[in-house]
């Protein structure tokens, strides 16, 4: 197995809402990573895990929430989201922190409304 | 000094045309250079990437040329075809941050 899976592919919520996305992989990768795309902008960082824990925050309001609680598994929670927060998220993994090439997801499709 | 700049921000190529794209940096401490393609509602895909310490690299169709003493590299896609039309993002990683640094984006379009 040599992707990500990403799940919801799309999510509608509302700004009280509470909801979470997932990230999977299992190629054995040790680090991985949460990013948000808006439209015709390119991918920006959010979170970096390595060997599970918590390695960077971009300084990401605390509205948004992630988790990893395996190797294979990354979570993100979001409650009381802006419309603003609306864009693709997206999942990345890399074999190890700090390796260079990092593989993506097909990114999960949020609108906040 | 952490940007990657990159150029154009659309271009249109006919098919079996040469399609190139630029990216410039600053930072002389990044030491990877990979370039993403991005089809619509799709995640970025890695294409091709290189280190400093080589000129060019070469893939099929799609070849990476690289000047550091000029901080730029490119991405030539020869014999450009319709199914090449997606955007195209040029990266740049900081070691020690564990960050990709990406330019702007091309939207690439070839004509049939």
């Amino acid at each position: 197995d040599t992707e990500v899976t990403q799940t919801p592919k799309h999510l509608v919520m509302g700004m009280t809402n509470k909801k979470s996305l997932k990230c999977e992989q299992h190629m054995g990768h040790r680090a991985m990573y949460w990013y948000k795309q808006k439209a015709k902008k390119p991918p920006e960082l959010m979170f970096v895990y390595s060997y599970e824990k918590l390695s960077i925050n971009e300084s990401v309001p605390s509205r948004f929430s992630p988790e990893c609680p395996n190797s294979s598994l990354l979570n993100l929670h979001l409650h009381a989201l802006q419309p603003e927060d609306s864009a693709l998220y997206l999942c990345a993994s890399s074999q190890w922190p700090g390796q260079q090439e990092q593989f993506f997801g097909p990114g999960t499709r949020l609108t906040v409304l | 000094q952490q940007q990657v700049k990159q150029s154009p921000q659309s271009l249109i190529v006919q098919k079996g045309g040469i399609s190139i794209i630029n990216c410039a940096y600053e930072n002389t401490a990044f030491d990877y250079f990979p370039w993403y393609q991005q089809f619509p509602g799709k995640g970025p895909a890695l294409l091709i990437a290189i280190r400093p310490d080589v000129s060019e690299k070469k893939e099929g169709r799609f070849t990476i040329s690289f000047n550091k003493s000029a901080k730029q590299f490119s991405l030539h896609i020869m014999d450009s075809q319709p199914g090449d039309s997606a955007t195209y993002f040029c990266a740049a990683f900081v070691q020690g941050a564990q960050k990709l640094v990406f330019g702007q984006g091309t939207r690439l379009t070839i004509n049939p």
